[in-house]
């Protein structure tokens, strides 16, 4: 079994504070990282895709990847409470995508 | 618009029933995918396909069963031998081939009576 690993939450931040989400991985041979966003009640929504070692940002989020490491995280900056939600880690295997258990996030105004 | 459409959105059933829930998409995907999610845990796969009349048992296919006769559609049948069917299902596509993100429906909720 591949497993996907995620820092435990809840995870509480003031508004306009950076929140550090983890995940780590145990196939090696993983290409593929992505990070969706899931509403209470709602679908995962894509926000981060990232393929090679190093930092990639889009708007507020920033994705790094640490391959020899197996890590990869996500950076919210400036957070929002609209940014309060699950955190889904989710890593490619054989074709298919591995998810990890999510990371609550809770922005506090 | 483009999208994946899963139907119902709740859904109930009764001991020793068959229900089926289903997912059309439009976004020209070769691959779909079944997951269950139950609260607090992340996504789990039941099945999915890459291709028309083909697809395979994900972790935990015991008590469902599919079908792709349609590019475009992946029905998921929950059968009676699925115990604990209580659950949140998603639906989702992707492009084929690795490294390919995928997308989601909005999901079925589905219940014991």
């Amino acid at each position: 079994q591949k497993e996907v690993e995620q820092n435990s939450g809840p995870l509480s931040v003031p508004e306009g504070a950076i929140a550090s989400l983890n995940c780590t991985y145990s196939d090696r041979v993983s290409q593929s990282f992505f990070w969706y966003r899931q509403y209470s009640g709602k679908s995962p929504e894509l926000i981060m895709s990232i393929y090679s070692n190093g930092d990639k940002e889009d708007g507020r989020f920033t994705a790094q990847l640490n391959k020899a490491s197996q890590y990869v995280s996500l950076l919210i900056r400036d957070s929002q409470p609209s940014d309060s939600a699950t955190y889904l880690c989710a890593v490619d295997n054989d074709y298919k995508l591995s998810f990890g258990a999510g990371t609550t996030v809770t922005v506090r105004a | 618009d483009g999208g994946i459409t899963q139907s119902p959105k709740y859904l109930f059933r009764k001991e020793g029933q068959n229900v089926t829930l289903s997912c059309e998409q439009n976004l020209n995907h070769d691959a779909m995918y079944w997951y269950r999610q139950d609260p607090g845990q992340g996504l789990r796969l039941i099945y999915y396909s890459q291709i028309v009349n083909d697809f395979q048992k994900g972790d935990i296919a015991e008590g469902y069963s599919v079908s792709r006769e349609k590019k475009e559609s992946f029905p998921l049948t929950v059968t009676s031998a699925q115990k604990n069917p209580t659950a949140f299902y998603l639906c989702a596509s992707s492009i084929a081939g690795p490294n390919q993100p995928q997308h989601f429906g909005d999901g079925t909720r589905l219940s014991i009576l």
